[in-house]
């Protein structure tokens, strides 16, 4: 059974940065099979999908165009998790931050879920 | 805004059959097989209902179907029962620029 566990501070400071991690069991972030995905939610934008990385024979990332200056998704294979860093955070990125695994083109496995509120 | 557009509620009563309506373009659900149906109940995370428009993970009680015709994907409960009650949203792949878009969620109550 995958488990997908969040950690990382709730309150933020407008201009600084976001940093999120989420530990993994149950699978390996170095799966060729899987990727290892941040989706946010908040009543004003819904459910956003913000990136992904992924080992296929290489490491890779993909990030939504909306956060695509601001975001850095990386892998740390030692403590097998993967983190979020998101710069230059405003009020707007207040949500919801979940971890979560796309498997098969699906998101199968969610982290609990992290309250990030931007505010001075 | 959503990239996908659904019906911000849906009701019926125990026992009756509801569906749920996902509409896109022909750049996300019209364009790909790889549409998905998530519940979310208050505090929790989404969990995946549904996969590949129609099929089900192991665990997900047959009573949830889905279903896909040109831009709109269809969630359909039958046999509702007190737990439906929730919130589902669909998603979709969207090509190597946008990747995935979400609904907006549908609320559905359990009368």
């Amino acid at each position: 059974q995958v488990q997908l566990q969040q950690s990382g501070p709730g309150l933020v400071k407008p201009s600084q940065t976001l940093s999120l991690t989420c530990a993994i069991s149950g699978d390996t972030v170095s799966t060729n099979s899987d990727t290892w995905d941040w989706i946010r939610q908040s009543p004003s934008r819904g459910l956003e999908w913000l990136g992904r990385t992924f080992y296929r024979s290489d490491w890779y990332n993909d990030y939504a165009v909306s956060v695509k200056s601001r975001i850095t998704i990386s892998p740390d294979t030692s403590k097998n998790q993967f983190s979020l860093q998101l710069k230059s955070v405003t009020p707007a990125d207040t949500a919801v931050y979940y971890c979560v695994r796309s498997h098969n083109w699906n998101f199968d496995y969610w982290g609990q879920g992290t309250l990030v509120t931007v505010s001075s | 805004q959503s990239a996908l557009t659904q019906p911000p509620s849906a009701s019926g009563s125990p026992g009756q059959s509801v569906t749920i309506s996902c509409t896109g373009t022909s750049s996300d659900v019209g364009g790909y097989n790889y549409v998905s149906w998530y519940q979310q109940h208050p505090g929790k995370a989404p969990k995946l209902l549904i996969y590949e428009v129609s099929q089900r993970p192991s665990g997900v009680p047959d009573r949830f179907s889905g279903s896909k015709s040109g831009n709109t994907a269809s969630l359909t409960v039958s046999g509702l029962q007190a737990e439906d009650e929730a919130d589902y949203y669909c998603s979709s792949y969207a090509g190597s620029n946008n990747f995935w878009v979400f609904g907006g969620g549908t609320k559905l109550t359990v009368l």
